[in-house]
C-alpha cells in the first residue's frame, strides 16, 4: 500500500520561475509534514515542515501550503535559482507506531535553468 | 564528531559475504532509521529503532539484520550479501516528539 504519492517525478524550470511539488498521503495519522531536499551524493536535509494546526508556512523563498481535508501538502519555491537543482522528498510522519516510520515519496528532480 | 556519522563510506564486497555498515549519533536520539536509496525508488525504510533493544522492521527488511544495544549506536548486516542489495545506505535519527530526522552522509556499498 502507497501511502505517499509525489509528483512531478521531474521538473525544470527556468530561473527565476516557481517550482511547485505535490504529495498526497493516506495516513490520518500523520502530524508533520516536511519537504527534504537532497544533492547528489549528500543524505537528505530538512528544507521546512508544517504541522498541521496552519494551512501555510513560508521561510524565505520556500512556502509549504497545507490541504488537511484533502490530505494533500505542497512545496512552492519562489523565484527558483540554478543553486535550488536538487531532489525533492516530502516525508509525512507521525510521532508513534507506525506513522513514526519516514514515508518518504519517490522524490522530485528539480532542475533549474539559466 | 558531534551530529550523525556513518562508517565505511564506500564498500566493495562479494556476493555471499557478511557486511556490517555502521551508524552513531551523539544527540541521544531516542529513534534511529536505516534506508536504502536506489534510482526510481527513493528511500526506502530498512529498519527503525524506537529506543535501545527495540526495533522493528520497515518496507524492505528482508537479508538484513539490525541490533541496538547502546541508543548511540544502530548498526545494519547484510548476513550474507546479494548483488541485490548494491545501494546507498542512509542512517537517520530523531528525538522522542517527532519532527526533523537528521540523516548521515551515507555508505555507498557495491556486491559484486
Amino acid at each position: 500500500q502507497q501511502q505517499v504519492k509525489q509528483s512531478p517525478q521531474s521538473l525544470i524550470v527556468q530561473k527565476g520561475g516557481i517550482s511547485i511539488i505535490n504529495c498526497a498521503y493516506e495516513n490520518t495519522a500523520f502530524d508533520y509534514f516536511p519537504w527534504y531536499q537532497q544533492f547528489p551524493g549528500k543524505g537528505p536535509a530538512l528544507l521546512i515542515a508544517i504541522r498541521p494546526d496552519v494551512s501555510e508556512k513560508k521561510e524565505g523563498r520556500f512556502t509549504i501550503s497545507f490541504n488537511k481535508s484533502a490530505k494533500q501538502f505542497s512545496l512552492h519555491i519562489m523565484d527558483s535559482q540554478p543553486g535550488d537543482s536538487a531532489t525533492y522528498f516530502c516525508a509525512p510522519s507521525g510521532r508513534t507506531g507506525t506513522a513514526s516510520k519516514l514515508t518518504f515519496g519517490t522524490g522530485t528532480r528539480l532542475q533549474v535553468t539559466l | 564528531d558531534a551530529g550523525i556519522t556513518q562508517s565505511p563510506r564506500y564498500k566493495i564486497t562479494e556476493t555471499g559475504r557478511q557486511v556490517t555498515l555502521m551508524c552513531h549519533q551523539t544527540w541521544s536520539h531516542s529513534y534511529m532509521f536505516w534506508y536504502r536509496q536506489d534510482l526510481g525508488h527513493g528511500l526506502r525504510l530498512i529498519y527503525y529503532s524506537a529506543a535501545a533493544d527495540i526495533t522493528d522492521k520497515g518496507e524492505v527488511p528482508d537479508g538484513y539484520v539490525v541490533s541496538r544495544s547502546k541508543t548511540e549506536n544502530f548498526p545494519l548486516t547484510l548476513e550474507s550479501a546479494t548483488r541485490s542489495q548494491t545501494s546507498v545506505y542512509f542512517c537517520a535519527s530523531r528525538g522522542n516528539l517527532g519532527g526533523e530526522q537528521f540523516f548521515g552522509p551515507g555508505t555507498r556499498l557495491t556486491v559484486l
